[in-house]
C-alpha cells in the first residue's frame, strides 16, 4: 500500500462545476499537508497548505481530517485553466527523518467548455 | 536567482554513461531536495541537504546515485553507469528553512537513457 493514495481520475467536468479530490495517508505521525498543482511537462507548484481547521483560498478549499488520515481539495466554479494534475503531499515532522515529504501520484482534472 | 534553476533541461545518455545534473537553489535557501518523477507518478524523494550536510539519502535507488552540495548552495546529482530504468524527470526543490512551508521546485531535468 502506498503511503499517500489518491484517486488518479481522470475527472472530466464542465466549466463552472464543483469538483472534489480526496487523499488518504498511512503514517499517523505526519505533520504538514499540502496540495500541489502540476501542469503537463511542468514542475509541481505549491497550491495551498492544508490545516486541521480547514482553509480557503478563493475558489479552493482544503480540509484535513487527522482522525481518518484524510485530506480533501474542493474546487468551486471550475475554470478551463484549472485543468492539471493535483498532487497530495504529506510531510513528517522536521525532527524525524528530516521532514521528508511524500507525494501521491496525483489526480488529473480536465475542465471542458 | 529568482527561482530554482536546473541544468541541463534535457539529457539523453547512452546506457552505461555517467551523467551529472545541476541544481542552483534560490539564494539563501538552506534546504535542498532531489526528487525523481517517473511518467504518470508523483515525485519520489531521493535525498535532502541542509546547507552542505546531506541529512537523508534514503531515497537514492542504488549506489550508482550520488549527490553533493559542497558549499551549501549549488548541488549536483550524479548517476554512474546509467540504466534505462533511470529515465525520469529529476526535480530539485529548495526551502528557506525547514520543510513545513512547501517547496519551490526547479523545472527539472528530463533524463532519457537509450
Amino acid at each position: 500500500r502506498k503511503e499517500v493514495e489518491q484517486d488518479p481520475g481522470p475527472f472530466n467536468v464542465p466549466e463552472g462545476a464543483t469538483v472534489a479530490f480526496n487523499c488518504t495517508y498511512s503514517n499517523s505521525a505526519s505533520q504538514s499537508f499540502f496540495w500541489y498543482r502540476q501542469d503537463c511537462r511542468k514542475e509541481p507548484k505549491l497550491l495551498m497548505s492544508v490545516y486541521s481547521s480547514g482553509n480557503e483560498d478563493g475558489r479552493f478549499t482544503a480540509q484535513l481530517n487527522r482522525a481518518s488520515q484524510y485530506i480533501s481539495l474542493l474546487i468551486r466554479d471550475s475554470k478551463l485553466s484549472d485543468s492539471a494534475t493535483y498532487l497530495c503531499v504529506v510531510t513528517l515532522p522536521y525532527n524525524t527523518n528530516a521532514g521528508k515529504s511524500t507525494f501521491g501520484d496525483g489526480t488529473t482534472l480536465t475542465v471542458k467548455p | 536567482g529568482a527561482g530554482v534553476s536546473q541544468s541541463p533541461r534535457y539529457k539523453v545518455a547512452k546506457r552505461g554513461q555517467d551523467v551529472a545534473l545541476r541544481c542552483d537553489p534560490i539564494s539563501g535557501h538552506v534546504s535542498l531536495f532531489w526528487y525523481q518523477q517517473a511518467l504518470g507518478q508523483g515525485p519520489e524523494f531521493l535525498t535532502y541537504f541542509q546547507n552542505e550536510a546531506q541529512l537523508d539519502k534514503s531515497g537514492l535507488p542504488s549506489d550508482r546515485f550520488f549527490a553533493e552540495r559542497p558549499e551549501g548552495s549549488v548541488s549536483t546529482l550524479k548517476i554512474q553507469r546509467t540504466q534505462q530504468e533511470d529515465s525520469a524527470v529529476y526535480l530539485c526543490a529548495s526551502s528557506l528553512t525547514g520543510i513545513n512551508y512547501g517547496y519551490t521546485f526547479g523545472s527539472g531535468t528530463r533524463l532519457t537513457v537509450v
